[in-house]
């Protein structure tokens, strides 16, 4: 089955604990991104990639980072997480930017 | 960056009835889609479009990209069609970056 797996689904956590989220597609998709959700903003990206070492800042990359290097994942690093940091995150993958994403379930992060 | 802005935030609509949701951009996109996020959080692709019109059952889209707008209609809705819409673009000059609406809170009640 198609899918992109994300993981953990939810985590609570300490501020300046640090944590990763990873982020699996099994589409050979080239395209993979990361957005946070949060109430009355939307979703927001924080970083994309176009491929296999390749990754570049989307709207709001500040506290993270990411690593690509597996076409397949695309994991999220938050070095030290701070509460503004709470939100829920989805990965999304597609063949390129121009073509249909699809969407991980997402994940509820708490930083307290 | 690209402005992205949805009209209505809110809607309420009794099973069956008719709605049109929008999609305003403020500057050349690559591609525009649409989603469904529904009230378990999933985000479920609706609709490739960035240009002319589709339609999937009781959904259909029209982008019409030289006016900077898509509109998502949705008839007779159900309760399943409960959810937040949300419209996604890519902004034209390279840019690689995809940005969203604030997404149109939809509430069909029986």
């Amino acid at each position: 089955e198609a899918q992109v797996t994300q993981n953990p689904r939810y985590l609570i956590t300490v501020t300046g604990k640090k944590l990763t989220v990873t982020c699996s597609q099994n589409m050979n998709h080239e395209y993979m991104s990361w957005y946070r959700q949060d109430p009355g903003l939307g979703l927001r990206q924080i970083y994309y990639s176009m491929n296999v070492e390749v990754t570049d800042k989307g709207d709001v990359p500040e506290g993270y980072k990411v690593s690509r290097k597996e076409k397949r994942n695309f994991p999220l690093i938050l070095e030290s997480p701070s509460p503004n940091q709470t939100s829920l995150y989805f990965c999304a993958s597609s063949f390129q930017v121009s073509s249909l994403q699809h969407f991980g379930d997402g994940t509820r992060l708490s930083i307290l | 960056g690209i402005q992205v802005e949805q009209s209505p935030p809110d809607l309420i609509l009794q099973e069956g009835a008719n709605s049109t949701l929008r999609c305003n951009f403020s500057d050349s996109v690559n591609n525009l889609q649409w989603f469904h996020q529904n009230p378990w959080g999933q985000l479920i692709n609706l609709f490739y479009i960035p240009s002319g019109t589709k339609q999937n059952g009781r959904l259909s889209a029209t982008t019409v990209a030289t006016e900077r707008y898509s509109l998502l209609y949705i008839s007779s809705s159900q309760t399943t069609d409960s959810g937040v819409y949300f419209c996604a673009v890519e902004e034209s000059g390279g840019y690689q970056k995809v940005t969203f609406g604030t997404g149109t809170k939809l509430q069909v009640i029986p």
